[in-house]
């Protein structure tokens, strides 16, 4: 167990709707990072917060959005969602005294109809 | 621009029998150098990373790796394979700027009886 939580576990939904997966960051850890793995790109990075900021930003679409909260959890939201958006995303934190080592949650897997 | 890659789609090999699979990767500086393991519908665990110093790293679970820069590689290896170690293994490599980690594709690993 990382320590880092992510829900909910599956989500299926159809063409065009719009959902937000919800991370909860190893307790301390500042950053939180976004990845999308899917079967034809890998895993991927979308994007970065630390402390409540954007810090870098990956492959992420536009219909794609995030933000991190006060108390350092983070959502992504992912709109006018397409068959291509199914997928396992990984939420990922990582520490100030070593930034550059990530630990993962177990990730949501999304399923678009 | 960085990347990683990893040869081998799949390897099979037997239990009890020793490991390795290859990562190559390509940076300018000297690299962050991690490896990861994904067990079925699991999030991804980190195995072991380097960074600086003794180029061969001991991880959990009985992993080693062993970083030659002359070869740009980072194998994982480790002497005699369980069945549990069944699982999807990524290298990785980061940046100095902490911001990416960039993911190889990834080599699929069955254990058989």
């Amino acid at each position: 167990d990382s320590g880092v939580t992510q829900t909910p576990k599956h989500l299926i939904t159809a063409t065009g709707q719009r959902v937000t997966l919800r991370c909860s960051p190893r307790s301390g850890d500042l950053s939180v990072y976004w990845y999308q793995q899917s079967l034809d790109q890998g895993l991927q990075f979308l994007i970065q917060y630390y402390n409540g900021e954007e810090r870098a930003k990956g492959n992420i679409l536009e219909r794609f959005s995030a933000q991190q909260f006060p108390d350092l959890h983070s959502e992504l939201n992912l709109s006018s969602l397409e068959l291509g958006d199914s997928a396992l995303y990984f939420c990922a934190s990582s520490d100030k005294r070593t930034p550059e080592t990530q630990y993962f949650g177990p990730g949501t897997r999304l399923l678009v109809l | 621009a960085q990347s990683v890659t990893q040869p081998d789609i799949h390897i099979t090999v037997s239990e009890g029998a020793s490991l390795e699979l290859r990562c190559n990767y390509s940076y300018g500086a000297t690299p962050y150098l991690f490896w990861y393991v994904q067990s079925p519908g699991q999030g991804l665990q980190l195995l072991l990373k380097y960074f600086s110093g003794d180029t061969l790293v001991q991880g959990i679970k009985g992993f080693e790796a062993e970083f030659k820069r002359s070869q740009s590689s980072f194998n994982l290896r480790k002497p005699s394979v369980h069945w549990s170690d069944a699982a999807e293994y990524f290298c990785a490599v980061g940046t100095t700027s902490y911001d990416k980690v960039i993911f190889g594709p990834g080599t699929s690993l069955s254990v058989i009886p």
